[in-house]
């Protein structure tokens, strides 16, 4: 139940393109999710997060769109960039609890 | 600001040998994260301070891993002895405040394990 799964695996975008990556998760007492961002061989960083009190979350290119029905969010990278080539990973934690993170998609964006 | 520093940033070593990862959070940060990272997976929690005590724990191999942050700032993790599987990441990630506070973990750029 503390699973966080997250699809695809990698995904390939042209420049310019929207890039979507999706998580889902079965544990309703959730109520943290951030995105992280990580380059090869650095650790990763915060993107963006979102309670679950709120659908949808902004901060210039990148979205995240949240389904609390549905117990799924995602992220959306608008007008992808060569620049934002790297590995992304959802996460979900409850109160007090550890960051429980998804596999990782790894976002390829050609020029 | 600086960041998390780690080292050493990679180490091979032989099955059974031991080896040992050291931590610098950020100045400041009274909470320390230590994680291993699999390849083609997700971080996963090994153990988390606050200050020089454990929080959770509940996800290191204790009967070969153990950490220790004596003086409520630099961290240090070992394994003895290594196996294959614990070939992977390992990152350390600080952070102002402990949860429920949703606040940021920084992560160093982690120290890259071999064991052959």
């Amino acid at each position: 139940q503390q699973q966080v799964k997250q699809s695809p695996q990698s995904l390939i975008v042209q420049k310019g393109g929207i890039s979507i990556i999706n998580c889902a998760y079965e544990n309703t007492a959730f109520d943290y999710f951030p995105w992280y961002q990580q380059f090869p061989g650095k650790g990763p960083a915060l993107l963006i997060a979102i309670r679950p009190d709120v659908s949808e979350k902004k901060e210039g290119r990148f979205t995240i769109s949240f389904n609390k029905s549905a117990k799924q969010f995602s992220l959306h990278i608008m007008d992808s960039q060569p620049g934002d080539s790297a590995t992304y990973f959802c996460a979900a934690r409850t109160s007090g609890s550890r960051l429980t993170f998804g596999e990782g998609t790894q976002l390829t964006v050609n020029p | 600001e600086a960041g998390v520093a780690q080292s050493p940033r990679y180490k091979i070593i032989e099955k059974r040998q031991s080896v040992a990862f050291w931590c610098n959070p950020i100045s400041g940060h009274a909470t320390l994260y230590w994680y291993q990272q699999i390849l083609g997976q997700g971080p996963k929690l090994l153990i988390q301070f606050q200050n020089n005590g454990v929080v959770d724990d509940s996800q290191l191999p204790k009967d070969r891993f153990s950490a220790e942050r004596l003086k409520g700032v630099d961290s240090t993790l070992k394994i003895q002895p290594a196996k294959l599987e614990d070939s992977a990441v390992y990152l350390c990630a600080s952070s102002l405040v402990r949860p429920p506070a949703t606040d940021t973990q920084y992560f160093g750029p982690g120290t890259r394990l071999t064991v052959l």
